[in-house]
């Protein structure tokens, strides 16, 4: 059992569709974190939350909006990707930011067509 | 710019012996290392880790080892087993941001 949830954990959409990936976390972590997987290409990472405050956005195009109510939940919010976006997206969460033993979701594998 | 390598993409080991998995990186001011192993439809889980302080870190079955002056890490897996068959990562770390390979899929044949 994973303490870090992530759903849905498949998704198609089209390129004109408004779609969100969620996350909880409940390992009682302060930090969260986007990546995103792509075949034959290392984990990018996208967005890091430390107590609910965004504190890296790595150059990601604003058609990923990631929102963090709280420090146990983080929402990736798609709009009008591309192909191009389809990848496996994980969620991960580490104790604050500054520690860098990280767990993993499942993974949210997104399909765009 | 990738700074950490993973140039082996696959590797195929017998069960009982040791699987050698090689990480290279190109960022000196890296201080910490850590291992994820990874399942098929799983996210990736930590394995062992590593700092820039030592030189080796020991848990079970599974051993890293660090080359600074090298700019080298391995992991050592002895005795493999089946059950080890995943993709394993190797990332590194200056600050906050985790660095990752590209992977290393290991296979185990009994």
């Amino acid at each position: 059992e994973t303490g870090v949830t992530q759903t849905p954990r498949h998704l198609v959409m089209g390129m004109t569709n408004k779609k969100s990936l969620k996350c909880e976390q409940h390992l009682g972590h302060n930090a969260m974190y986007w990546y995103k997987q792509s075949a034959k290409k290392p984990l990018e990472l996208m967005f890091v939350y430390n107590f609910k405050e965004q504190t890296e956005n790595n150059s990601v195009p604003s058609r990923f909006s990631p929102e963090c109510p709280n420090s146990s939940h983080l929402f990736l919010h798609l709009h009008t990707l591309q192909p191009e976006d389809s990848a496996l997206y994980l969620c991960a969460s580490s104790q604050d930011a500054r520690d860098n033993t990280i767990y993993f979701g499942e993974g949210s594998w997104l399909t765009v067509v | 710019d990738q700074q950490v390598k993973q140039n082996s993409p696959s590797l195929s080991v017998q069960e009982g012996r040791i699987s050698i998995l090689n990480c290279d990186y190109t960022n000196s001011m890296f201080d910490y290392f850590l291992w994820y192993k990874k399942y098929p439809a799983e996210g990736p889980t930590f394995l062992i880790s590593i700092s820039s302080i030592k030189d080796k870190n020991e848990d079970g079955r599974f051993t890293v080892f660090l080359n600074k002056s090298a700019k080298h890490l391995s992991l050592h897996i002895v005795p493999s087993q089946p059950g080890d068959s995943a993709v394993y990562f190797c990332a590194a770390s200056a600050t906050v941001t985790l660095n990752f390979g590209k992977g290393t899929s290991l296979l185990v044949t009994p």
